[in-house]
């Protein structure tokens, strides 16, 4: 059974600092990964998307990386701002279209 | 594009009562999809995965007699929790499946909140 593990829990940093959130994962059989952003009482907005076949996606101040063999996954924030205080969470595919979520990193980004 | 709605977005209901959630794919036809649960400081949970036309699958120990999942059409799907109680209160999430080129993208409802008093 996939496990995915989120750490930290929680994260304060003063706004301008770049960060990195960690994603680990048990079962190195999967699809692709994928970041979101959720914001209180919200539903899911899907950040990055990896293949199992790649290593890394960027977009914009974000970038994710990938590595199956050690079972993770990284989201690095750059310049970090108050608007990007959310939960971000992690969830890999496997078969069936299925997605199994970490319980995600709580981020606040003082002013 | 690629919008999905849920209604309504904030439910309660007395203990014992039937509550019904509708998820719509707006834009899109969805091959699959897939209903959620988050209780607070968690994360989300698969309960069940249902294709047009067919049974849903439920992911074990999500009881399938009390949270019915009718799939009626490629754009609406609903969850129906039955004699509801307090520990069913959660923040109920659905997302719909389209198959890609080279992969599935799922793209999420802005969930429902259930309070059962």
């Amino acid at each position: 059974k996939q496990e995915v593990t989120q750490i930290p829990a929680a994260l304060s940093v003063p706004e301008g600092e770049n960060l990195v959130l960690n994603c680990s994962f048990t079962d190195s059989a999967i699809y692709n990964l994928q970041w979101f952003r959720q914001d209180p009482g919200k539903g899911l907005t899907s950040l990055l998307l990896i293949q199992s076949s790649q290593r890394e996606q960027t977009s914009g101040r974000l970038n994710a990386s990938l590595d199956k063999s050690s079972g993770r996954s990284t989201l690095y924030i750059a310049a970090s701002q108050p608007g990007d205080s959310a939960t971000y969470l992690c969830a890999l595919e496997t078969s069936g279209s299925r997605l199994t979520f970490g319980e995600g990193t709580q981020l606040t980004v003082n002013p | 594009g690629a919008v999905v709605s849920q209604h309504p977005s904030r439910v309660i209901c007395k203990s014992g009562t039937s509550v019904k959630i509708e998820c719509r794919s707006l834009d899109f036809q969805a091959t699959t999809m897939f209903w959620y649960r988050q209780f607070p400081k968690q994360s989300l949970m698969l309960m069940a995965t249902s294709n047009e036309g067919s049974k849903a699958t439920y992911e074990q120990g999500v009881e399938k007699d009390k949270f019915l999942i009718n799939h009626a059409s490629l754009t609406l799907s609903t969850l129906t929790v039955t004699s509801a109680h307090p520990e069913d209160s959660s923040f109920y999430i659905c997302s719909a499946g389209t198959r890609g080129l080279t992969t599935d993208t799922q793209y999420f409802g802005p969930g429902t909140r259930l309070t059962v008093l």
